[in-house]
């Protein structure tokens, strides 16, 4: 089916902690797992993603792993920063059409 | 490339009136997806089209709404005799292709288009 829970709805911690967002979905044939950062006002903007043919993947401070057969990821954000407070969707493409289907955000504050 | 253009940004309409926001997508880019957001919500998908062809409307409400990407032209979603309800963030992002073989869309969006209904 196409339905992503995305948990936690919001998530506050001190700078420099670590931060952990987590997604779980229902379609088997999803293999496409990106993670989008929206500030307030903005737009949505791709911050990492990952394919099914790996489990894990880093950029810097953002990593995000992935277990296809549990069918769950998630998004890992080191050494916080004021500047990463803003709301993460999670999404994963569904296996019909390729459309995106989006988890319901969370809203992380970056406490300095 | 000026990425995904969205207009009008601010749209004002009164209930009954009919309101058309405009998508163009990405140079290169043959897929365009439309996402609804509410205030504090997510991103509901309601349609995904590619050049004369809608691929997936199954997001979008059965009366009132249609959307279209012509060969010339942007995307255009139409919702006629809009109520208060349509008030919403409109997000149009677009891909250069499908997921087949070799992996899934990468979806890059437009700034939206923000409508409020009096």
């Amino acid at each position: 089916g196409e339905n992503v829970e995305q948990h936690p709805s919001t998530l506050s911690v001190q700078e420099g902690d670590s931060a952990v967002i987590k997604c779980t979905y229902s379609d088997s044939a999803s293999n496409y797992f990106p993670w989008y950062k929206q500030e307030l006002g903005k737009r949505p903007q791709l911050i990492i993603d990952i394919r099914s043919n790996v489990g894990e993947k880093k950029d810097q401070r953002i990593a995000v792993t992935l277990n296809k057969t549990a069918k769950h990821f998630s998004l890992h954000i080191t050494e916080t920063q004021p500047e990463d407070s803003a709301v993460y969707f999670c999404a994963h493409n569904s296996g019909n059409t390729g459309k995106l289907i989006f988890g319901q955000g969370t809203t992380l504050q970056v406490k300095p | 490339n000026a990425g995904v253009m969205q207009n009008p940004r601010h749209l004002v309409r009164r209930r009954g009136q009919e309101a058309r926001l405009r998508c163009s997508p990405m140079k290169g880019h043959s897929h365009v997806y439309w996402y609804r957001q509410l205030p504090e919500e997510g991103l509901k998908f309601m349609v995904y089209l590619q050049k004369e062809n809608i691929i997936d409307e199954s997001g979008m409400p059965k009366e009132r709404f249609s959307a279209e990407f012509p060969k010339e032209g942007p995307s255009i979603l139409r919702i006629q005799q809009v109520v208060r309800g349509d008030s919403a963030a409109y997000f149009c992002a677009s891909s250069p292709r499908t997921g087949l073989i070799s992996g899934a869309n990468v979806l890059t969006f437009g700034a939206g288009s923000r409508l409020t209904v009096l």
